[in-house]
């Protein structure tokens, strides 16, 4: 009930390419999903997030695909770039003030964007 | 100093060793978190700090002792851990907030032997 599925483990993309990375949950509960953006030897920083009132968000290159229906939420990296190269997490997590930052993340994604 | 620091970097103890991981964040924020990440699992929540006081523990053994003296620093008390400890911790802080951004130090990579 409190899993994130996420796929696939790994992804290699060439230069310019464009990046999909899927999750899924079952809670019905969690009413917020962040991605966020792991590189070597650093902590995870959030790149991009969505609510279930909005079907897609958008920053820059990144998109996150929302079906409530289907409970499932897709991230799109367009034009994916070397620098790119990292392991991306979605996560979930309950609607309210205190809970936001108790997330239940997916196993990570590992994408490498070749030049 | 800005974000969120954690000392040591790297750890290697023993079973029977007892250590500590501080944490500090000087982002003013008011929630600070332990995550811990081992290889090919997701990250793992393990404890909560609303204005010092603990509201979450995700049913972590009792050999992981967590302390929180004040809005700044969060502590990971180690003693008598198993090898399936070794993993990276990481610890977060957030405001508390609608968005509730978590703002993630670079972990301690803790070995035990």
């Amino acid at each position: 009930q409190q899993q994130v599925k996420q796929s696939p483990q790994s992804l290699i993309v060439q230069k310019g390419g464009i990046s999909i990375i899927n999750c899924a949950y079952e809670n019905t509960a969690f009413d917020y999903f962040p991605w966020y953006q792991q590189f070597p030897g650093k902590g995870p920083a959030l790149l991009i997030a969505i609510r279930p009132d909005v079907s897609e968000k958008k920053e820059g290159r990144f998109t996150i695909s929302f079906n409530k229906s289907a409970k499932q939420f897709s991230l799109h990296i367009m034009d994916s770039q070397p620098g790119d190269s990292a392991t991306y997490f979605c996560a979930a997590t309950p609607a309210g003030g205190t809970s936001y930052g108790k997330l239940t993340f997916g196993q990570g994604t590992i994408l490498t964007v070749h030049p | 100093e800005t974000g969120v620091t954690q000392t040591p970097r790297h750890l290697v103890m023993g079973m029977t060793n007892k250590k500590s991981l501080k944490c500090e964040q000087h982002l003013g924020h008011n929630a600070m978190y332990w995550y811990k990440q081992s290889a090919k699992k997701p990250l793992e929540l393990m404890f909560v700090y609303n204005f010092k006081e603990q509201t979450e523990n995700n049913s972590v053994p009792s050999r992981f002792s967590p302390e929180c003296p004040n809005s700044s620093h969060l502590f990971l008390h180690l003693h008598t851990l198993q090898p399936e400890d070794s993993a990276l911790y990481l610890c977060a802080s957030s405001p508390l907030t609608v968005t509730g951004e978590l703002f993630f130090g670079e972990g301690s990579r803790l070995t035990v032997l």
